[in-house]
């Protein structure tokens, strides 16, 4: 069965401290890694996907990055803006599903 | 309206009520599905259309219908919940139902079974 593991649960930041996200995954044939950002009361809204270790991608402040066993959210210099919860999915096998994390929840303060 | 909208947004019910929730993509999209997320789980999978033909069920009880009329919309009807039925109802679409397809979520419906 398709896992997803997803770690801190909560993380508080100060506005500027970078820090990273970690989503550990087992899966069965890997079809490609989603990173999602949700805000209180509303849909998750598309940030990357990743579909092969090594590859990286940017936006902004936040940059992802996959290995063969687990995927990081890198924040640069976060604002009070970024603050939500960063859900990791992986879309494996034949399934159509995404299986998700439970997700980190991000404070970035002042 | 663009990407993926839902109807209502807040919703309360009583337990013999039945309702139905709307989804909408103005994305062209072939495939779409419909998920549940409770507080403190991971989001879960109900079900997936591809070209309007049902296509999974991750056994889902019976109160809970799908149904979708085109490949634009998405209707889950609703009847006789339960108080644990209570929870974010989010519809997404993707371009095909096939692997590794970016999946675009709808801002979901708020349910409260009473």
């Amino acid at each position: 069965e398709d896992q997803v593991t997803q770690s801190p649960e909560a993380l508080r930041l100060q506005e500027g401290e970078s820090s990273s996200l970690n989503c550990s995954y087992t899966v069965s044939g890997l079809r490609g890694l989603f990173w999602y950002r949700q805000d209180p009361g509303k849909g998750p809204e598309f940030l990357f996907t990743l579909y092969s270790a090594g590859e990286e991608k940017e936006k902004e402040r936040l940059k992802a990055t996959l290995t063969k066993k687990e995927s990081f959210l890198h924040i640069t210099a976060p604002k009070p803006e970024d603050s939500a919860t960063y859900l990791c999915a992986v879309s494996a096998g034949t399934a159509s599903k995404l299986t998700f994390g439970t997700g980190t929840r991000l404070q970035v303060t002042l | 309206e663009t990407g993926v909208t839902q109807t209502p947004r807040h919703l309360v019910m009583g337990m013999t009520n039945k309702k139905s929730l709307k989804c909408e993509q103005h994305l062209g999209h072939n495939a779409m599905y419909w998920y549940k997320q409770s507080a403190k789980k991971p989001l879960e999978l109900m079900f997936v259309y591809s070209l309007e033909e049902r296509v999974e069920n991750n056994s889902v009880p019976s109160r809970f219908s799908p149904e979708c009329p085109n490949s634009s919309h998405l209707f889950l009807h609703l009847h006789t919940l339960q108080p644990e039925d209570s929870a974010l109802y989010l519809c997404a679409s993707s371009q095909d139902r096939g692997y590794g397809e970016t999946q675009y979520f709808g801002p979901g419906t708020r349910l409260l079974v009473l």
